[in-house]
């Protein structure tokens, strides 16, 4: 069975350029998250999807970060403009629709802003 | 959320058992303990949950206290793959937010 998909596992641009991450959960998971992990930090959840719904985005910096889920399967998370601070490894997760099933990571992007 | 410490970096020699202890002095009664390690450049890897009593599973066995503040991950005979940052979260019932910490990074020995 295939894992969490990501890609580019890497990106490299200049501030002020847009950039977007691409996700592909594990089939038949309906519930999709988005992490932001600092170097040496553990990961911090962005956004949470429930199929098509974002039902926890309060953690989004919603001036410049965006993101979304068509069809509730694959999702897409913007940033627009890329500031310095926001270089670091972007995860996808998903799982099951029970609150207590586990979390299947992607390998994540690493993004460089310079 | 019940916040949880850990040691920030443990050793462990090839072949023995890695014993990871976890702090969660403030935890309630219906969070969870979650253990996750992440192995460098790849996500987080779940590894094993439980809420009051033990647990074991063929990744490793978890040690709950009884009064529940604090938690011991065992890795029964840590290989070098096992090297990795191990993160204990405690997660309330019912919701899906996961607080994860700095972790342990713990390296196995040849």
């Amino acid at each position: 069975e295939a894992g969490v998909v990501q890609s580019p596992r890497y990106k490299i641009i200049e501030k002020k350029q847009p950039v977007a991450f691409w996700c592909n959960p594990i089939s038949g998971h309906n519930t999709l998250y988005w992490y932001l992990q600092n170097l040496g930090q553990g990961p911090e959840l962005l956004i949470r999807y429930e199929n098509e719904e974002a039902v926890d985005d309060s953690q989004l910096p919603k001036d410049r970060f965006s993101a979304e889920r068509l069809k509730g399967v694959d999702s897409t998370l913007k940033i627009q403009p890329a500031e310095l601070g926001d270089s670091a490894v972007y995860l996808c997760a998903s799982s099951l629709g029970d609150s207590r099933s586990e979390q299947f990571f992607g390998p994540g992007t690493r993004l460089t802003v310079l | 959320d019940a916040k949880t410490t850990q040691p920030p970096s443990m050793d462990c020699a090839e072949g023995r058992a890695a014993n990871l202890p976890c702090n969660h002095s403030t935890i309630s009664g219906n969070e969870y303990v979650y253990w996750y390690r992440q192995i460098h450049s790849q996500g987080p890897q779940y590894i094993i949950h439980g809420l009051k009593n033990n647990e074991t599973n063929e990744m490793a066995s978890l040690i709950i206290t009884e009064d529940r503040k604090s938690s011991t991950l065992i890795l029964p005979h840590a290989t070098l793959r096992d090297t990795a940052v191990y993160y204990c979260i405690v997660r309330v019932g019912g919701t899906y937010k996961y607080i994860f910490g700095t972790g342990t990074r713990l390296k196995v020995l040849a």
